[in-house]
């Protein structure tokens, strides 16, 4: 079975430039989160799916962030503009539905400058 | 903002001992998650325990659960070099939230 996949695994960018994360989830899995994950620090959620409706998005930091999952299947999460304080691992996660376990991707590493 | 919080946030033990790490947490949940995470990876599950269930094991994991405490307890037995690793718990309900982790060293 393959695993959920993430591009790219690593981004620099200045600050105020836009950058835009891709991931697929394990095929059949109607849930997906987005995770960000500063140094140090527990994995906050931005936003989840359900198929392509939105669950929850109330940790998304609405006025740069958006994020999409049209048909349902894999996802992008934008960043417009960046902040220095944006420089985290983003992890993308998916499941069958929202109360089992998550299949974490192996995160997309940004650095803000 | 978090749901659960890890306690310790760091522990260190030899090789062949056994390390509890707590989680608390703040409102209901459906269940509540254990999962893995090696230095600059993605995150691995390793258990799921029901809000109907107290205790589980899988191979050296013990967990439980006392949902009037709104807590949980993680025992990894006879730990081994290879567990090093950030653990931390996840709590569901209508969406899945991290605490901020323990991380462990075994010293081998």
């Amino acid at each position: 079975e393959a695993g959920v996949a993430q591009s790219p695994r690593y981004k620099i960018i200045e600050k105020r430039q836009s950058v835009a994360f891709w991931c697929n989830p394990i095929s059949g899995h109607a849930t997906l989160y987005w995770y960000q994950q500063i140094l140090g620090q527990g994995p906050k959620l931005l936003i989840q799916f359900q198929n392509n409706g939105v669950v929850d998005d109330s940790q998304l930091p609405k006025d740069r962030f958006s994020a999409e999952r049209l048909k349902g299947v894999d996802s992008t999460l934008k960043i417009q503009p960046a902040k220095l304080e944006d420089s985290a691992v983003y992890l993308c996660a998916s499941s069958f539905h929202g109360a089992v376990m998550g299949y974490f991707g192996p995160g997309t590493r940004l650095l803000v400058l | 903002s978090q749901q659960g919080e890890e306690d310790p946030q760091a522990l260190s033990i030899q090789e062949g001992e056994n390390a509890t790490m707590n989680c608390s947490y703040k409102t209901s949940i459906n269940n509540l998650q254990w999962y893995r995470q090696n230095s600059g990876r993605g995150l691995v599950h390793l258990i799921l325990i029901r809000s109907n269930e107290r205790e589980k094991h899988s191979g050296r994991l013990r967990v439980t659960l006392d949902t009037s405490k709104k807590s949980s307890s993680l025992l990894i037995t006879a730990s081994r070099a290879a567990d090093t690793a950030s653990y931390f718990c996840a709590t569901v309900l209508n969406d899945m939230r991290f605490g901020a982790g323990t991380r462990l060293t075994v010293k081998p």
